[in-house]
């Protein structure tokens, strides 16, 4: 089983649509989530922090659920500009990032 | 947010050459940077972990003497390339953390090795 999993995508929806990716992980022991955003051929840019009690955003809304071992993300309001590839990422032991590969999101108009 | 730059942006060598891409932070210091690698439609695989004043700490199946890092001060540390094949051409993202967690990507640098 991978650390970090995703479903690929893509999401197709339409703008103003609600969007919301799931993302597993192995390891019980992980401590810290996160989403980032990644563009094409751009670097991955933090999006949110992923708290237990879950947080929000604007449109963004993080949950963790530590006893399914998943988070969470949704998208309220989608906007063209939020056509991305959002990629989870968890830290366990020595605070190294691990990442999932990734979901595909496309709004269109 | 705190900045993280990268150079070069982008590089292509001829097979056999070695190529240093330049991780700096900016507007922080760390005593901790990252160095990821990323190929077509996969996700950002760990690649080092560069800890200023000391050996990196390699990931399983990265090649130590094959990618050389050296993090000389708390704002800079570099990614040597030995020897690039083409193999090696991929998207080679370097990070940095201010803080306790949170991570700051550089904006990646692009490698093709003919």
């Amino acid at each position: 089983r991978k650390e970090v999993e995703q479903d690929p995508g893509p999401f197709n929806v339409p703008e103003g649509a609600t969007v919301a990716f799931n993302c597993t992980y192995s390891n019980s022991a992980s401590q810290s989530f996160f989403w980032y955003r990644q563009d094409c051929r751009k670097e991955p840019k933090l999006l949110m922090s992923v708290y237990s009690s879950g947080n929000e955003d604007g449109r963004f809304t993080a949950q963790l659920n530590r006893a399914s071992q998943y988070i969470s993300l949704l998208i309220r309001d989608s906007k063209l500009s939020d056509s991305a590839t959002y990629l989870c990422a968890v830290t366990s032991g020595y605070s190294t990032l691990t990442f999932g590969k990734g979901t595909m999101l496309l709004v269109s108009p | 947010g705190a900045v993280v730059s990268q150079h070069p942006s982008w590089v292509i060598c001829k097979s056999g050459t070695s190529v240093k891409i330049e991780c700096r932070s900016l507007d922080f210091q760390a005593t901790t940077m990252f160095w990821y690698r990323q190929f077509p439609k996969q996700s950002l695989m760990l690649m080092a972990t560069s800890n200023e004043g000391s050996k990196a700490t390699y990931e399983q199946g990265v090649e130590k003497d094959k990618f050389l890092i050296n993090h000389a001060s708390l704002t800079l540390s570099t990614l040597t390339v030995t020897s690039a094949h083409p193999e090696d051409s991929s998207f080679y993202i370097c990070s940095a953390r201010p803080g306790a967690e949170t991570q700051y990507f550089g904006p990646g640098t692009r490698l093709l090795v003919l």
